[in-house]
């Protein structure tokens, strides 16, 4: 099967750059994307991974490790509207291409 | 751009009732999935459909049916709903090649 961990919750000042880590298990995935979900809305895309290494996109990049089986988004210049729940999620080979996502971590951002 | 289109967006059942959450989507999808997520928790896979004319099981697929109506449609049954099936319900579409996988804006569900 395939599964997804990462953290509750992450808690980060405005301007300050946050790491939300996404460990994961499967027999064989295309990537790993990354989510955001603010309060009352719908998943949007941020982020994809299909091979090794960091994918930059403005303020928000991703990195994937195939052997470490990790993967992070990292964003920067934070800004309260990043106040929102953040999940990873992997496509896998089988299956018609079901995608399943983690728990989410929730990002909490002060002033 | 519709994108991914869900109805209802809100509804409130009796327990043992039935109904069925209808999706489209207009941007030419292989593969559509229904979701539920509980509250403070992430998206659980309910079913999902690779193709026109295909379905199958996800994570937590008991207590409800689906049907890949064309390639448009994808529709969600509870055939008797329980209060154990209360939670917001979404709709997603993606590629076949493409894994980004476009929500619709939800149906929120409460069985009493």
């Amino acid at each position: 099967g395939q599964s997804l961990e990462q953290p509750s919750e992450v808690t980060a000042v405005e301007g300050a750059i946050v790491q939300i880590n996404c460990t994961y298990q499967t027999s064989g995935f295309y990537g790993l994307s990354w989510y955001q979900q603010h309060d009352g809305g719908a998943p949007t895309f941020l982020s994809y991974n299909a091979l090794d290494g960091l994918e930059e996109t403005g303020r928000f990049s991703s990195f994937l490790s195939r052997s470490d089986s990790y993967g992070y988004l990292l964003l920067q210049e934070l800004q309260m509207k990043d106040s929102a729940s953040y999940f990873c999620a992997i496509r896998g080979h089988t299956g018609g291409f079901k995608t399943i996502f983690g728990a989410g971590t929730r990002l909490f951002v002060k002033a | 751009n519709a994108g991914v289109t869900q109805t209802p967006k809100f509804q409130v059942l009796k327990t043992g009732q039935s109904m069925t959450l209808q999706c489209a989507q207009d941007m030419n999808h292989n593969s559509m999935y229904w979701y539920r997520q509980d509250p403070g928790m992430g998206l659980r896979l309910i079913y999902y459909s690779a193709s026109e004319g295909t379905t199958d099981k996800g994570e937590v697929p008991n207590g409800y049916n689906v049907s890949r109506l064309n390639k448009r449609e994808f529709s969600l049954r509870l055939e008797s709903a329980a209060p154990s099936q209360t939670s917001v319900y979404f709709c997603a579409s993606s590629g076949t090649v493409n894994t980004e996988a476009f929500f619709g804006q939800g149906t929120r569900l409460t069985v009493v």
